[in-house]
């Protein structure tokens, strides 16, 4: 059973260019979690996803940032117009079921975007 | 009130020795506390975790303790081995949410 996928792994955009992060789950997993780490810090939550549908996206930057979970394929995290400060490390996790308490949540390697 | 404030941000042991890393929160609705270990390059991996109904967890090397009446929390690494240097981050969340509130991070350094 492979784990959280993501790619790709290091990702290097220009300002004003678009980022797209691609997450799979883990099989069985419906539930999705996008995080951020700056550098030295620890992870931010942005949004929460299950298929087709947001649950909560109060993390996320009102502007430029966008996340889906389509029936088919894996989640997508989307940054339009990148700047310098988008540069970190973007985590995906999944879980079988929502509900935080014993639900563990299983995370990727990570994408690391640097914008130059 | 969601924060939670891990201390400190470095670590030093020599091997053998004990590592401890604390957290504090604020929000006493939290009711579940994990700790994750990554490593450079890596993404976060869950190490053990507890629920406040407890005091204390041990999972091989591994302890948590937990005091709920100060609102805090903290990681017990036993006869601390080179291969535990990594970075630890106390998290915590509310049963029913999905929203983990990460510890800044702790860069544990083993010395051989």
């Amino acid at each position: 059973n492979a784990g959280v996928m993501q790619n790709p792994r290091h990702l290097v955009r220009r300002r004003g260019q678009e980022a797209r992060l691609r997450c799979s789950p883990m099989k069985g997993h419906s539930h999705v979690y996008w995080y951020r780490q700056l550098p030295e810090e620890g992870l931010k939550f942005m949004v929460y996803l299950q298929k087709e549908n947001i649950i909560d996206e109060s993390g996320m930057p009102k502007e430029r940032f966008s996340a889906e979970f389509p029936k088919e394929g894996p989640s997508i995290l989307r940054i339009q117009q990148v700047v310098r400060g988008d540069s970190a490390a973007y985590f995906c996790a999944s879980s079988p079921r929502g509900g935080g308490a014993d639900t563990e949540a299983f995370f990727g390697q990570g994408t690391r975007l640097t914008v130059v | 009130q969601q924060q939670v404030k891990q201390s400190p941000q470095s670590l030093i042991v020599q091997k053998g020795g004990i590592s401890i890393i604390n957290c504090a929160y604020e929000n006493t609705a939290f009711d579940y506390f994990p700790w994750y270990q990554q490593f450079p390059g890596k993404g976060p991996a869950l190490l053990i975790a507890i629920r406040p109904d407890v005091s204390e967890k041990k999972e091989g090397r591994f302890t948590i303790s937990f005091n709920k009446s100060a609102k805090q929390f903290s990681l017990h690494i036993m006869d601390s081995q080179p291969g535990d240097s990594a970075t630890y981050f106390c998290a915590a969340t509310t049963s029913g949410t999905y929203k983990y509130i990460f510890g800044t991070g702790t860069r544990l350094k083993v010395l051989a």
